[in-house]
Order: C-alpha cells, then structure tokens, then sequence
C-alpha cells in the first residue's frame, strides 16, 4: 500500500506555454500533498504544501501565480506551471501524506520537465 | 530557518564495506527519516524514528535518532552494488508536518 504516482513522467515544451503535473495517491486518501523541485544533483526544495478545498501554502521566493496548485479531491493534487521558461526546468516531486499516528509522507516517481 | 548538514557529501567504497553517514540539525525535529533516491526516480523512505535515543534496524541498515533531537546517523553493513544512490535523511516537526531535507550522500560502491 502507500502508493503515489505522477503524470506525465517526462515532458517537454515550448517556452511560453503551460505543463500541468498530477500527483496521485492511489491507495489512499491524503488531505496533505507537497510540491518538491530538484535541481541536478541537489536536495529537495519544498515549493507548496497542498490542501485538499483550500488554498495552497507557498514557501518563500515561490512564485504562486507561476506554479498553480488545484487540490480538487482527496486522492489528487496538480500543479501547473504557467508559461514556462528554461530556468523552470527541473525533476518536480509530490508526495502525499498519509494520515495516522505519524503522519508519515510517500513520494511520487517524479517528474521531468524539460522548457525548450 | 532549519538546516540540516548532512555528511559525507558522497563515499566511493568497496562492495562488503560497511557505510556510515550523519545528519545534524541547529535545531529540533520530532520525527528523523531516512531515504534513498535512485537516479530519476523519488525518494524511497528507508527508516523512520520517532523518538530520542531510539535504534532502527531494516535489514543491513541501522539507524539512529539523536538523544537531542538534533542528529541522527545511518549505517549500511556489507554494503552491495545496488545500495548505490542518494541517501537524503529529514526531519519532521510537528506544525505542518513538511520534511526538512538534508544535502544527501552519494553512495558509490565497488564491486
């Protein structure tokens, strides 16, 4: 069990255009899910941590209307990236939080964005 | 805010040799997690330990939570060629439940 998944896996666009990521949790249900970006060969940065009906909470020097987060249902979080450029490129990791005792977090596959 | 440093940055050992790498914090987490991240894919969670003092075991990998709260370390016994990766450890407080990551290591191992 504890299952997330994220799609796509790999993309690549066109500078200016839009990429909406989804984050699954497939076997339960999560009110909390977190957006992590990964640069090369770096740790994660937290970006936003996603609430299921309610606004989503941004760290510092986050962009909120660049990065859209839609927490629509108990089992999906999105995030779009609004007319993306280069310097957008990186490995986006979600993970959803698992409610009980420890709260505990699972991780999605990621995913890669490439902004031609 | 809270850091974590984590050490070493990256090991290149011999397969069978035993890894140890440490996490400290300038302050206090509830909650030390340790995962792995293989190249493209996302962090898999290894151990979790949720009170001071407390000694983890998951097969060759012990870990450890800090009797401060501030540290924890992981060691890898008889290390194999597919315990290569990002090892990442986290700390989680109470409010908000985000994770802290710390740098990473690099494990490299030698057959």
């Amino acid at each position: 069990g504890a299952v997330v998944s994220q799609h796509p896996s790999r993309v690549i666009c066109k500078s200016g255009t839009s990429v909406k990521i989804e984050c699954r949790s497939l076997d339960f249900q999560a009110t909390t899910m977190f957006w992590y970006r990964q640069f090369p060969k770096k740790s994660l940065m937290l970006m936003a941590t996603s609430n299921e009906g309610s606004k989503a909470t941004y760290e510092q020097g986050v962009e909120k209307d660049k990065f859209l987060i839609n927490h629509a249902s108990l089992t999906l979080s999105t995030l779009t990236v609004t007319s993306a450029h280069p310097e957008d490129s990186s490995f986006y990791i979600c993970s959803a939080r698992r409610s009980g005792p420890y709260n505990e977090q699972f991780f999605g596959p990621g995913t890669r964005l490439t902004v031609l | 805010g809270q850091q974590l440093n984590q050490s070493p940055q990256s090991m290149f050992i011999q397969e069978g040799e035993d890894v140890s790498m440490n996490c400290t914090s300038s302050s206090i987490f509830n909650t030390w997690l340790w995962y792995k991240q293989d190249p493209g894919e996302g962090p898999v969670l290894l151990i979790a330990l949720y009170k001071a003092g407390e000694l983890t075991s998951n097969g060759r990998l012990t870990a450890q939570f800090g009797i401060t709260r501030k540290d924890s370390f992981l060691n890898i016994s008889a290390s194999i060629p597919s315990d290569v990766g990002i090892y990442f450890c986290a700390g989680q407080n109470n409010a908000g439940n985000m994770l802290t990551f710390g740098g990473g290591t690099r494990l490299m191992v030698k057959p």
